[in-house]
């Protein structure tokens, strides 16, 4: 009965790879979001689709892009991975996109780029 | 924009010791506050949340925070802690921006309870 899925959970891979993160949400919400947490903790939104749309793109670099095939789905693929792309990457989904939403997180995909 | 600090970044207590959890925030507009909670190893979870009314809001696992506008705080408090509190802890604002929900997070506190 999960909610919010993320595959993979660990990633290591070298320094100008392309790779991709998975999420998925069972919960039929409409809106999904893609976090970054540093190795200090610190939580950034990236991107957020709503109903399959993008509707918030903070400033990531175009390495990174965020694609919806349904609502239920989000993906992450980053191009050229470098070394301070390794983070913690939580997909995170809600419905509607309302102010006081709660968001349900996935458990997150730990990225080491060597 | 708005923003969120927390300005402790680790709190140790030990067990069935009050513990406060400090806040702060800055905002323009109406504000929407929440507390989330990372486990270790987890992604996190809502643990409470100020929207409007009520300025004292509770969890069902013994936190509570309360909204201070005057003060611009929203700090989370818990009367005893258990072993079982030990995290992180996120405070957010929500910020509305195109549309859409932005949650901006405080740095983290990270709760550590000894025996």
């Amino acid at each position: 009965d999960t909610a919010v899925s993320q595959t993979p959970k660990y990633l290591v891979t070298q320094m100008g790879n392309d790779k991709s993160i998975k999420c998925e949400q069972n919960l039929g919400h409409d809106t999904m979001y893609w976090y970054k947490q540093d190795s200090k903790k610190f939580l950034k939104i990236m991107f957020s689709y709503n109903n399959k749309e993008l509707i918030i793109n903070e400033t990531v670099p175009n390495r990174f892009s965020p694609k919806s095939p349904d609502k239920a789905h989000l993906n992450l693929h980053i191009n050229s991975l470098e070394l301070g792309d390794s983070a913690v990457y939580f997909c995170a989904s809600s419905q509607g996109s309302g102010p006081g939403g709660e968001q349900f997180f996935g458990p997150g995909t730990r990225l080491t780029v060597l | 924009a708005q923003s969120v600090t927390q300005l402790d970044s680790q709190v140790p207590v030990f067990e069935e010791a009050p513990v406060e959890l400090r806040c702060n925030y800055s905002s323009s507009v109406s504000v929407y506050l929440f507390w989330y909670v990372q486990y270790p190893n987890q992604g996190l979870q809502l643990l409470l949340k100020y929207l409007s009314g009520s300025t004292l809001v509770e969890s069902i696992n013994g936190f509570e925070a309360e909204f201070n506008k005057s003060q611009t705080s929203f700090h989370l408090r818990k009367p005893s802690v258990h072993i079982s509190d030990t995290a992180e802890y996120f405070c957010a604002v929500s910020e509305r921006i195109q549309g859409a929900q932005k949650l901006v997070f405080g740095q983290g506190t990270r709760l550590t309870i000894n025996p």
